[in-house]
């Protein structure tokens, strides 16, 4: 199992900012993901962040919107970048099946 | 690639009825399924999960799941459900890989409505 802690909880920004968004794991993973939840919608990959090598990105997310960090096997950071009001939703962290327990972003 | 169809969008129910929530997914590979459950502005709760062995898995707070693998499908079913269950279910499933973790693609979800 993994115990995953996300920071912060959640945020109000605002529209034309960077959020920077952390997830500690509590033992060492090779891949971590990052996932979007818009309001009322189901969980949407954003990218698979692997230790010592780029993000991969799924379709219709790209690095300069959401560049990924992942400088060890425990951590990893997702920043949302130059924000929008569509970007509100909440963000989660996951190494699996188990997630952390997500940011809520509302941009203004 | 793995996707996943849940059935029906919305569910109501009234309290103490037996309920059941569709799940079919696609895969040309072996696969784990998952169903989750979040309630309102709360994260992503396990449920239960299917990974080998026994078809049947039973869960947290009475919820159980069966898989069928020559119908591709992994219903979630709780025999009577509580006021409490109200809440969005999601079912998930994960291209099957031993010794690691791997992505998860989930449906759309469910929202179960228990009224009294």
């Amino acid at each position: 199992s993994a115990v995953i802690s996300q920071k912060p909880s959640r945020d109000i920004c605002q529209r034309g900012t960077s959020l920077t968004i952390q997830c500690q794991v509590d033992s060492q993973v090779t891949m971590m993901f990052w996932y979007r939840q818009q309001p009322g919608q189901s969980l949407t990959l954003i990218a698979t962040a692997n230790q010592g090598s780029e993000a991969t990105y799924e379709s219709g997310f790209v690095i300069d919107k959401f560049p990924i960090s992942r400088p060890n096997l425990t951590f990893s950071t997702l920043t949302v970048s130059n924000m929008s009001p569509e970007d509100s939703s909440i963000y989660l962290c996951s190494v699996g099946e188990y997630f952390g327990p997500g940011t809520r972003l509302l941009v203004l | 690639a793995q996707s996943v169809t849940q059935l029906d969008s919305q569910v109501p129910v009234f309290e103490e009825a037996p309920v059941e929530l569709r799940c079919n997914y696609s895969s040309s590979v072996s696969v784990y399924l998952f169903w989750y459950v979040q309630y309102p502005n709360q994260g992503l709760q396990l449920l239960l999960k299917y990974l080998s062995g026994s078809t049947l898995v039973k869960g947290i707070n009475g919820f159980e799941a069966e898989f069928n693998k020559s119908q591709t499908s992994f219903h979630l079913r709780k025999p009577s459900v509580h006021i409490s269950d109200t809440a969005e279910y999601f079912c998930a499933v994960q291209r099957g890989f031993s010794g690691g973790y791997n992505k998860l693609i989930f449906g759309a979800g469910t929202r179960l409505a228990v009224h009294p």
